[in-house]
């Protein structure tokens, strides 16, 4: 059972990024998958999660420019991230949540940095 | 901005017992959401630690153990080990958000 996060990097603000995060060991449609993101040297913020039936929430704070999907035929997810801000600027982990709740599997997380 | 509230920082000698607090308010906590707890050495992911308030997943250690009450939460770690040197978040749910998964503020655990 893995997570494999790919897609990172710099972009400058106002840009678009997307972040995958490839799954074995498990079916990502069949599970809820989240995203979450921790800024350089500040503590983890919960940023999105898509229900197995496929039902979508987000934080404030990236709601209307991020889009959480996913790809059956691949069994990845995907975090779309559109007009990208300075403080958008972290390391983003994909993780599995199990039936109580719990963010039981991690990826090693993918770092985007927006700076012009 | 997180609505579950940690403190900043913990220490002990090895061998003592820690506690960390989480504490929380009605719309997460208090409203019976469970409370997860996670370790994030230092450069990698967080690692699921208590899962559904005081339930340990296989492979961790039965020096880790949580409880809940009203709307808080606590980890304690007993017998404290250099190797539990790290950084520890709680983890719920709050219906006042969309969503929506809250972390906690974020505690660093530092061995004497």
């Amino acid at each position: 059972v893995q997570l494999v996060e790919s897609g990172g990097g710099l972009i400058q603000p106002g840009g678009s990024l997307r972040i995958s995060c490839a799954a074995s060991g498990f079916i990502v449609s069949n599970n809820y998958m989240t995203w979450v993101r921790q800024a350089p040297g500040k503590g983890l913020e919960w940023v999105s999660i898509i229900y197995s039936g496929g039902r979508t929430y987000y934080a404030d704070s990236v709601k209307g420019r991020f889009t959480i999907s996913r790809d059956k035929s691949t069994n990845t997810l995907y975090l779309q991230m559109n007009s990208l801000r300075g403080e958008d600027t972290a390391v983003y982990y994909c993780a599995r949540e199990n039936e109580g709740g719990a963010l039981d599997v991690w990826g090693q997380g993918a770092m985007v940095t927006v700076s012009s | 901005q997180s609505v579950l509230t940690q403190p900043p920082s913990v220490s002990g000698a090895p061998g003592q017992r820690v506690t960390i607090s989480c504490t929380g308010s009605s719309s997460n906590i208090g409203a019976g959401y469970d409370v997860h707890w996670y370790q994030q050495l230092p450069g990698t992911a967080p690692k699921l630690l208590i899962s559904g308030n005081d339930n340990r997943p296989s492979g961790v250690p039965d020096r880790f153990s949580g409880s809940k009450s009203g709307t808080s939460a606590s980890l304690a770690i007993t017998g404290l080990q250099a190797e539990d040197e790290a950084q520890y978040y709680c983890q719920s749910y709050d219906n006042s958000l969309s969503g929506s998964g809250v972390f906690g503020t974020g505690t660093t655990v530092t061995v004497l």
